[in-house]
C-alpha cells in the first residue's frame, strides 16, 4: 500500500536557523508530491506541490524519486512558520494519502 | 470568496447514538472529499464524490459510515450508532475537478471534532 512517513513528530529550531522536515514515501509509480500546513486555529491549507516547482513562503522542496523523498527545507525559519506540516501524495486516479504530520516549532 | 464551511463544528455524543454532519463547498467546486483525523494522525481518506456520484468509498472504517451529496453540492456524512473510536475530526474538502491525470487544489472546511462519550 502506498504511505506517507514523516519520522519527526516535533521540530524545533531557532529564528533564522535552516530547517528541513522530512518526508519518505512507498510507491513505485510517479505519484505527485505536497506539503500542507496548518496554521494555529486555521484550516488545512496547500503550501506547495512537486510540478509547481515553486518557491512558497521561502520553502522548497524537491522530489527525489531514487531515494523516495520530498523534504521541506527552508534556509532562514520565521517564527510565523510555527505550524503543523503535512506530506501528501496522490498518484493517478486515486485520492489524498497523507503523513501523520511533522510540529514545526520556531523558537525566537 | 466563502471558502468550504462545516457545520456542527463541534459534536458530542453519546455512544451508540446517530449523528449527521454537514458540509458545504466552494460553489462550482465538482469534487467532494471527506477525510478522518484522528488525534496525533494525519487525515485520512474516507470517501469521495464527483458531483452526485459516490466515486470512491473505500476509505469509509464500516458500513456505519454512509455518506451522500444528492444534488452535487452539499454533502452530509453520518455515522450510525457511534462508538468511541469515531471520535475524531472530520474534515471536508472540494475542488475543481479530480480526474485521472490530473488533479486541482483542494480546498479544506475548518472540520468538525466528534467526540464520542
Amino acid at each position: 500500500a502506498q504511505r506517507v512517513t514523516q519520522p519527526e513528530k516535533l521540530l524545533s529550531v531557532f529564528k533564522g536557523a535552516p530547517v528541513e522536515l522530512k518526508c519518505n514515501y512507498s510507491y513505485s509509480g510517479s505519484p505527485e508530491l505536497f506539503w500542507y500546513v496548518q496554521y494555529s486555529r486555521q484550516r488545512l491549507q496547500l503550501l506547495l506541490r512537486h510540478i509547481s516547482r515553486e518557491s512558497i513562503k521561502g520553502f522548497t522542496a524537491d522530489l527525489n524519486k531514487g531515494e523516495t523523498s520530498f523534504h521541506l527545507k527552508k534556509p532562514f525559519a520565521q517564527e510565523e512558520d510555527s505550524a503543523m506540516y503535512y506530506c501528501a501524495l496522490i498518484w493517478y486516479g486515486q485520492n489524498f494519502v497523507f503523513g501523520p504530520g511533522t510540529r514545526l516549532s520556531v523558537l525566537p | 470568496g466563502a471558502g468550504v464551511s462545516q457545520s456542527p463544528r463541534y459534536k458530542v455524543a453519546k455512544r451508540g447514538q446517530d449523528v449527521a454532519l454537514r458540509c458545504d463547498p466552494i460553489s462550482g467546486h465538482v469534487s467532494l472529499f471527506w477525510y478522518q483525523q484522528a488525534l496525533g494522525q494525519g487525515p485520512e481518506f474516507l470517501t469521495y464524490f464527483q458531483n452526485e456520484a459516490q466515486l470512491d468509498k473505500s476509505g469509509l472504517p464500516s458500513d456505519r459510515f454512509f455518506a451522500e451529496r444528492p444534488e452535487g453540492s452539499v454533502s452530509t456524512l453520518k455515522i450510525q450508532r457511534t462508538q468511541q473510536e469515531d471520535s475524531a475530526v472530520y474534515l471536508c474538502a472540494s475542488s475543481l475537478v479530480a480526474v485521472q491525470g490530473a488533479y486541482y487544489e483542494q480546498y479544506f472546511g475548518p472540520g468538525t471534532r466528534l467526540t464520542v462519550t
